[in-house]
C-alpha cells in the first residue's frame, strides 16, 4: 500500500544550527502534505499545511520564518527548522492524504525525532 | 471543531476483545468518525472510519450509535502489538484533510 517516509528518523544538532527534514510519498502523489509536532506524552499538533507549488499555510502560533516548508514536487515536502533551540526538540511527523480512501483519511510518516543541544 | 471525549487509558488481556469508547455529542450531520492509533515512537496509523453505519475491516470494527453521538472501536482479539494510543477524530470530509488530535486512549495489553 501507499507509504509515507521521513528522513532522517532522528537528528541531534547544536543550538543555532538549521535542520532539514524530508517527507516523501512513495508510489503516490500528494499535492498537499501536513506537518505535525508532538512533545513527549502530548498529542500531535498540526503546524502547517504544505502545498505543492505554492506557499505553505501555517497554524496560529507557528513561526513561518522559523519553520520553513518547501513542497517542490508532488512527492516531496521538506521542513527546515532554522536556528534551532532546545525548545524545538520534539517529534516531527508528516502526513499525506490517502489517494484511495474517501473521507479524507491520511497516511503518516514514521516521524523524525529532533534533539537540539 | 466538534470535539471528542475518550478515556485516558484502558487495559485489556491479550487475545480478549477490546471496546474503546468515544463520545462526540456535538457531531454534525456530515462529520466522519475516524480512528487512528499511534504505537510508541511511531507516526499515527489509520485504523478505520465511518459515517453512519457500522464498519468492519481487517484491523477492527467501528460501531456507531444510532444518534451518532458516540462510537466504539472494537478490536476483536487484542495482541501485544495493539498496545498504542488510540485517537477518535471527527472530520468533515469534502476535502478537509486536517485532523485535530485529542489526547486519545492509551491501551495497554496484558500478556
Amino acid at each position: 500500500g501507499a507509504v509515507v517516509s521521513q528522513h532522517p528518523s532522528w537528528v541531534i544538532c547544536k543550538s543555532g544550527t538549521s535542520v532539514k527534514i524530508e517527507c516523501r510519498s512513495l508510489d503516490f502523489q500528494a499535492t498537499t502534505m501536513f506537518w505535525y509536532r508532538q512533545f513527549p506524552k502530548k498529542s500531535l499538533m498540526l503546524m502547517a499545511t504544505s502545498n505543492e507549488g505554492s506557499k505553505a499555510t501555517y497554524e496560529q502560533g507557528v513561526e513561518k520564518d522559523k519553520f520553513l516548508i518547501n513542497h517542490a514536487s508532488l512527492t516531496l515536502s521538506t521542513l527546515t527548522v532554522t536556528s534551532a533551540h532546545p525548545e524545538d526538540s520534539s517529534f516531527y511527523i508528516c502526513s499525506a492524504p490517502n489517494p484511495g480512501l474517501a473521507a479524507d483519511t491520511q497516511y503518516f510518516g514514521p516521524g523524525t525525532r529532533l534533539t537540539v543541544l | 471543531d466538534a470535539k471528542t471525549t475518550q478515556p485516558n487509558s484502558m487495559e485489556s488481556n491479550e487475545e480478549e476483545p477490546v471496546h474503546l469508547p468515544c463520545n462526540h455529542s456535538t457531531i454534525s450531520g456530515t462529520d466522519y468518525i475516524h480512528w487512528y492509533r499511534q504505537l510508541p515512537s511511531q507516526g499515527p496509523e489509520y485504523v478505520i472510519h465511518g459515517l453512519t453505519s457500522n464498519v468492519n475491516n481487517r484491523m477492527a470494527s467501528l460501531a456507531i450509535a444510532e444518534d451518532r453521538k458516540s462510537s466504539t472501536l472494537i478490536l476483536h482479539r487484542a495482541t501485544l502489538r495493539d498496545a498504542a494510543v488510540y485517537y477518535c477524530i471527527l472530520n468533515p470530509g469534502a476535502g478537509s484533510y486536517q485532523l485535530t488530535f485529542g489526547k486519545g486512549t492509551k491501551l495497554s495489553v496484558i500478556p
